[in-house]
């Protein structure tokens, strides 16, 4: 069974420039959420869908927006780019929700901002 | 505003040598997950503990629940190598649907 795939695995951009980011989850789950990991941060929720609709969002700006497909992939979308947005942005798949089972992470997008 | 705080942040322990990483919240949360993050790499999740007093164990790792103290501990038994790495816990907020981490705690075992 494949695990969590998000692509790309890296990204370099500039101030003021806007980003998505990819997220496939393990086959037959409904739930993607999303997470912003830093040094200086940790690791803070930014938002979850579950069947196409946001089910949560963190305290993140609205320059941070997401969606999902019909067929449960997700997408991130950083519009804006500031230089605190470099992070490892890591996506999780469950069957039901986030905050219910565990979680299934990918192995990230790391973006640094210039 | 809810604090999860993971402590020690930072552990260097000897092979073979038994510890504790406390998790502390400070809200009611009776939902509270164990992870493991491996330098450069994601999260695989280690427990997932549901009710006061819930008690998991694989290997040489133990997590338990406590939520009247809103405390949960990952003991480290006989530590090796293969431990090292780092460790997050995550609750969810009894009014919220949200998943919070805690600050981690980085593990290495030496020799």
């Amino acid at each position: 069974k494949a695990g969590v795939t998000q692509t790309p695995r890296y990204l370099i951009k500039t101030r003021g420039q806007q980003v998505t980011l990819s997220c496939s989850p393990i086959s037959g789950h409904r739930s993607v959420s999303w997470y912003q990991q830093t040094p200086g941060q940790g690791l803070q929720f930014l938002f979850e869908y579950f069947s196409e609709t946001q089910r949560n969002k963190g305290n993140f700006p609205g320059r941070f927006s997401g969606r999902q497909f019909s067929n449960s992939r997700s997408e991130m979308n950083v519009s804006t780019l500031e230089l605190g947005d470099s992070a490892l942005y890591l996506c999780a798949s469950s069957l039901w929700g986030a905050t219910n089972e565990k979680l299934f992470f990918g192995s990230g997008t790391q973006l640094s901002v210039l | 505003e809810l604090k999860v705080e993971q402590n020690p942040l930072f552990l260097s322990m000897q092979e073979g040598k038994n510890y504790t990483i406390y998790c502390n919240y400070s809200t009611t949360s009776d939902r509270l997950y164990w992870y493991r993050q491996d330098p450069g790499k994601s999260l695989e999740s280690l427990f997932v503990l549901l009710s006061n007093g819930a008690v998991k164990q694989e290997g040489r790792l133990m997590a338990s629940l406590d939520t009247k103290a809103r405390l949960s501990t990952l003991h480290i038994t006989a530590a090796v190598h293969d431990l090292s790495a780092t460790y997050f816990c995550a609750v969810v907020p009894g009014n919220t649907d949200k998943l919070i981490f805690g600050t981690g705690t980085r593990l290495q075992v030496f020799p």
